[in-house]
């Protein structure tokens, strides 16, 4: 069956250093990745989306990696803020109908002063 | 900006009620999608709807059901609320399934059935 794993269900830095988050799945063929942030008891809300031909997004301080060889995804959030604590979720997506959006458990960042 | 609404941010229950969870969204998107979340669970699908009168079962769809006579809007049925559905629930609509569009959530509602 489809997993998806973050590593960490929780990481701890630094204000002001880089946090990376990572996503990796099995059994699943995406057509694209996307990375949602949610915030205690409020629905996720959309960052970033990235597809199976490319490699790197980025978007200000965020910035996304795909590697379908490694079945894998890496985001990152350089100079990172308090406000930047918050649960980060990976989400799969295919073009076919039938096979939907599948959500990663979550890693939940805390960025310390 | 999309707006997804739901009925109530809070909702307690007796087992055995029928709890209707409603979810309106007003930016003409097809797509519309139920979730629960529970801790260490993540998300999980329960059902969703590609267009008017049409629905598919997700992960986890025992128990529930669901109704989308009108586009904008997409209800979450419990016929007999039971205490393993107390849960986060979670709505989403997206504009349609052939672009990677993203999804739009609603805020939850957080039902719990004693």
């Amino acid at each position: 069956s489809q997993k998806i794993e973050q590593n960490s269900e929780a990481l701890n830095i630094q204000e002001g250093k880089t946090a990376t988050l990572t996503c990796n799945y099995t059994n699943y063929s995406p057509a694209y990745l996307q990375w949602y942030r949610q915030d205690p008891g409020r629905g996720p809300v959309f960052l970033l989306l990235i597809r199976e031909n490319e490699k790197e997004k980025r978007k200000e301080r965020l910035k996304v990696t795909f590697d379908t060889t490694l079945k894998q995804s890496l985001f990152h959030i350089t100079a990172s803020q308090p406000a930047d604590s918050a649960t980060y979720l990976c989400a799969l997506d295919s073009y076919n109908y039938g096979q939907n959006f599948v959500f990663g458990p979550g890693t939940r960042l805390s960025v310390l002063p | 900006d999309v707006k997804v609404t739901q009925s109530s941010r809070y909702l307690v229950k007796r087992t055995g009620e029928k709890v209707f969870l409603e979810c309106v969204q007003d930016m003409d998107h097809e797509n519309m999608f139920w979730y629960r979340q529970d801790p260490g669970l993540g998300l999980r699908l329960i059902y969703f709807s590609y267009d008017v009168k049409m629905k598919e079962k997700g992960d986890i769809p025992e128990g529930y059901s669901v109704s989308r006579e009108k586009k904008e809007r997409f209800s979450l049925i419990l016929e007999s609320a039971s205490t393993n559905q107390t849960s986060m629930y979670l709505c989403a609509s997206r504009l349609q399934v052939k672009d990677p569009y993203e999804q739009y959530f609603g805020p939850g509602t957080r039902l719990t059935v004693t």
